[in-house]
């Protein structure tokens, strides 16, 4: 069955150092997407970044990038240079052929940092 | 742009009531999607709607009713919800889940109280 990892309840880091946020997935499926989403407080989940099953390379965007190593099936969550408003919950994603086709997408339990001034 | 509408942003509503949740975005995409979160868990699918058409039911209870006017739009019309239906409630919209590379874009949500 296909799952997500994510083994870190909470988190905290001191501002403006780097922090990974881990996740582990499990699927059988060759063909895969993974995500990572940021929820504040106030709710709204906001996406951060995708990587592809195929994709070579791992993702950047801004100062989040994914640590995709697929033979381990692990897609962390690095974010570099924490700010204060980083403080979130943050949700590890995948999206595949489950049932019901590519339309589902499953998430980890979530990890909460806190960006400690 | 990739904005995601809902209103209202909190509801209470009385076990009694009848009462919608509305969902819009202008991004041109075909699929929309329904999502319940409580406190402290990640969200729940609810329902998908692809090309206006229901096309997963999660096996949500029937006082959940979906409804898709146009590609734009998406409602939830509630009624007799029970206090445990209180959560906060997530649409989400992508260009038309059919590959994994579909990316989810979700609205602020919307808090309800059921008393």
């Amino acid at each position: 069955a296909q799952k997500i990892t994510q083994t870190q309840p909470g988190m905290f880091v001191q501002e403006k150092e780097a922090v990974t946020l881990d996740c582990t997935y499990d699927t059988s499926d060759p063909s895969y997407g993974l995500f990572w989403y940021k929820q504040p407080s106030s709710g709204e989940m906001i996406f951060l970044i995708y990587q592809g099953s195929y994709d070579q390379q791992n993702a950047t965007e801004g100062r989040y990038s994914l640590n995709f190593q697929k033979a381990r099936k692990s897609a962390n969550l690095v974010i570099s240079a924490s700010q204060l408003g980083d403080s979130a919950m943050y949700f590890c994603a995948m999206r595949g052929m489950f049932s019901g086709g590519y339309n589902k997408l499953i998430f980890g339990a979530g990890t909460r940092l806190a960006v400690h001034p | 742009d990739t904005e995601v509408t809902q209103t209202p942003k909190h509801l209470v509503m009385g076990m009694t009531n009848k009462k919608s949740l509305k969902c819009e975005q202008h991004m041109g995409h075909r699929a929309m999607y329904w999502y319940k979160q409580k406190a402290k868990k990640p969200p729940e699918l609810m329902f998908v709607y692809s090309y206006e058409k229901l096309s997963i039911n999660e096996s949500v209870p029937s006082r959940f009713s979906p409804e898709c006017p146009n590609s734009s739009l998406l409602n939830l019309h509630l009624h007799a919800l029970q206090p445990e239906d209180s959560a906060l409630y997530l649409c989400a919209s992508s260009q038309d889940g059919a590959r994994p590379t579909d990316t989810q874009y979700f609205g602020p949500g919307t808090r309800l109280t059921v008393l």
